[in-house]
C-alpha cells in the first residue's frame, strides 16, 4: 500500500523558514516523480513543486520560485521542501503527492503551515 | 495557463439520482491530461478519472468521465451517501516547464 506522510508544519511569522518531510513507503520511490501541492483553506489545490525520479529535474510554481527548495533522498525514501522568506498566504495545507503521466495519483495525509503576520 | 472552470458551483441531489458535472478549458486540453478528484471535508483529494475517461485503482463503475478539446464531464450515476463531497477537474500541460491546474471545484450537497 502507498503510505505517504508529511511531517513538519506549524506557526510561523512573516520572512521565517520552514522545512516539510515526506516519507513514502509501499512502491519504489526513486522509479517516480513526486510533487508538493498546497490548499488554502477553502481554495482549490495548487501546485506547489515537482521533480522527475531522479531529482535532476525540479520545478516550481511561480508563487513560490526563489524561495522554495524541494529536494530528495532516494535512498532514504524521503523529500523535502524549504520554505524561506514565508508570507501569509502561503498559509495552507501541504501535500506531498505522487505523479504519473501528469496526475496527482497519491496524496499524504498532509501538514498545515499557518505563517503570521 | 489555461483556466479551467466547472459548474454548477454547488449541485443539489438526493442520493439515487445522478449527477452531472462539467470543466470548461479556456483552450485546448488533451485528454490525456484531464484528471477528475473528490475531496470530503478534512481529507486529502482522491483520484477519481484520469485520462478524461479512465477510473483510477478502486473507483466504483458509477463514475464516469467523458469530453475532449475543452469541454469535460464528470458523471455520477445513482449517488450514494458518501458521494457528496467537492468535486475538482485538473490538467496538466508541458511547455518549457510543466504546468498544473485544477478548477474551482463544484460541491455535491445532499438536498
Amino acid at each position: 500500500e502507498v503510505q505517504l506522510v508529511e511531517s513538519g508544519g506549524g506557526l510561523v511569522k512573516a520572512g521565517g523558514s520552514l522545512r516539510l518531510s515526506c516519507a513514502a513507503s509501499g512502491f519504489i520511490f526513486s522509479t517516480y516523480s513526486m510533487a508538493w501541492v498546497r490548499q488554502a483553506p477553502g481554495k482549490r489545490p495548487e501546485w506547489v513543486s515537482s521533480t522527475t525520479d531522479s531529482g535532476s529535474y525540479t520545478f516550481y510554481g511561480d508563487s513560490v520560485r526563489g524561495r522554495f527548495i524541494f529536494s530528495r533522498d532516494n535512498a532514504k525514501n524521503s523529500m523535502y521542501l524549504d520554505m524561506n522568506n514565508l508570507r501569509a498566504e502561503d498559509t495552507a495545507v501541504y501535500y506531498c503527492v505522487r505523479l504519473l503521466n501528469g496526475y496527482y495519483e497519491n496524496w499524504g495525509q498532509g501538514t498545515l503551515v499557518t505563517v503570521s503576520s | 495557463e489555461i483556466v479551467l472552470t466547472q459548474s454548477p458551483g454547488t449541485l443539489s441531489l438526493s442520493p439515487g439520482e445522478g449527477a452531472t458535472l462539467s470543466c470548461r478549458a479556456s483552450q485546448t486540453v488533451s485528454s490525456k491530461y484531464l484528471a477528475w478528484y473528490q475531496q470530503k471535508p478534512g481529507q486529502a483529494p482522491r483520484l477519481l478519472i484520469y485520462a478524461a475517461s479512465s477510473r483510477a485503482t478502486g473507483i466504483p463503475d458509477r463514475f464516469s468521465g467523458s469530453g475532449s478539446g475543452t469541454d469535460f464531464t464528470l458523471t455520477i450515476r445513482r449517488l450514494e451517501p458518501e458521494d457528496f463531497a467537492v468535486y475538482y477537474c485538473q490538467q496538466f500541460g508541458s511547455s518549457n516547464s510543466p504546468r498544473y491546474s485544477f478548477g474551482q471545484g463544484t460541491k455535491l450537497e445532499i438536498k
